[in-house]
């Protein structure tokens, strides 16, 4: 079965400055799907950012970069010019590719301080 | 822009009513997915549907959930009858048939049961 860890429950961070959320996964498969999700105080869970497990190449969404690392299993989330609105829930997502079905790590609080 | 929705937003009733919970996907998706959160267990996935049938439920309690999909712009959430551990948010959240995994959430029903 797969598993995804988010080893940190709660981070902050000044405005303007950059964070970096860890996830790390555990599976067998070669085809995959990587998410990261944002859960602000409204509850909506938000995509952020998608990344095919084929592709060496880092998924970058304006401020939101990843850095995938296939061989060490780690999915990590940079957040550049962090912004009093990116407080959120943050919750890394695996999905075996075609399965459709995912699992999701346990999140992590992240508080953006003005 | 498309967006996946739910109704009711809030919802609060007594233990042993029935609870209705109803979700629009996005026009054009063939996945449909149900979760439940809580602050105790996370994000979990009750049931999941892919071109209208039923794929996956075994996260969900039997005797007194149910969910269908009576057409491809409808998908119910039924309790019957309701406890109070049911208390929880729920979401619905919607995938297209491109086998990137990806999923988009509605905005979730906060249900209370007294």
């Amino acid at each position: 079965a797969q598993t995804v860890t988010q080893s940190q429950p709660e981070m902050s961070v000044q405005e303007a400055e950059t964070v970096t959320l860890s996830c790390t996964y555990d599976t067998s498969e070669s085809n995959y799907y990587l998410f990261w999700y944002k859960q602000p105080p409204s509850r909506q869970m938000i995509l952020v950012i998608r990344q095919e497990a084929y592709k060496q190449q880092n998924a970058t969404e304006n401020r939101f970069s990843v850095n995938f690392q296939k061989a060490a299993k780690s999915f990590s989330l940079k957040i550049s010019d962090s912004q009093l609105g990116d407080t959120a829930m943050y919750f890394c997502a695996f999905s075996s590719g075609g399965s459709y079905i995912p699992t999701f790590g346990r999140g992590t609080s992240l508080i953006v301080h003005p | 822009d498309a967006r996946v929705t739910q109704t009711p937003r809030h919802k609060v009733t007594e233990m042993g009513q029935e609870v209705t919970m109803r979700c629009q996907p996005i026009l054009g998706h063939n996945t449909v997915f149900w979760y439940r959160q809580t602050m105790m267990q996370g994000l979990e996935l009750l049931a999941y549907f892919r071109n209208r049938a039923p794929l996956d439920d075994s996260g969900m309690p039997k005797d007194r959930f149910s969910a269908e999909m009576p057409d491809a712009t409808l998908a119910t959430l039924k309790i019957q009858p309701s406890e109070p551990r049911d208390s929880a948010v729920y979401f619905c959240a919607s995938g297209p048939s491109d086998s990137t995994d990806t999923q988009y959430f509605g905005p979730g029903t906060r249900l209370t049961v007294l």
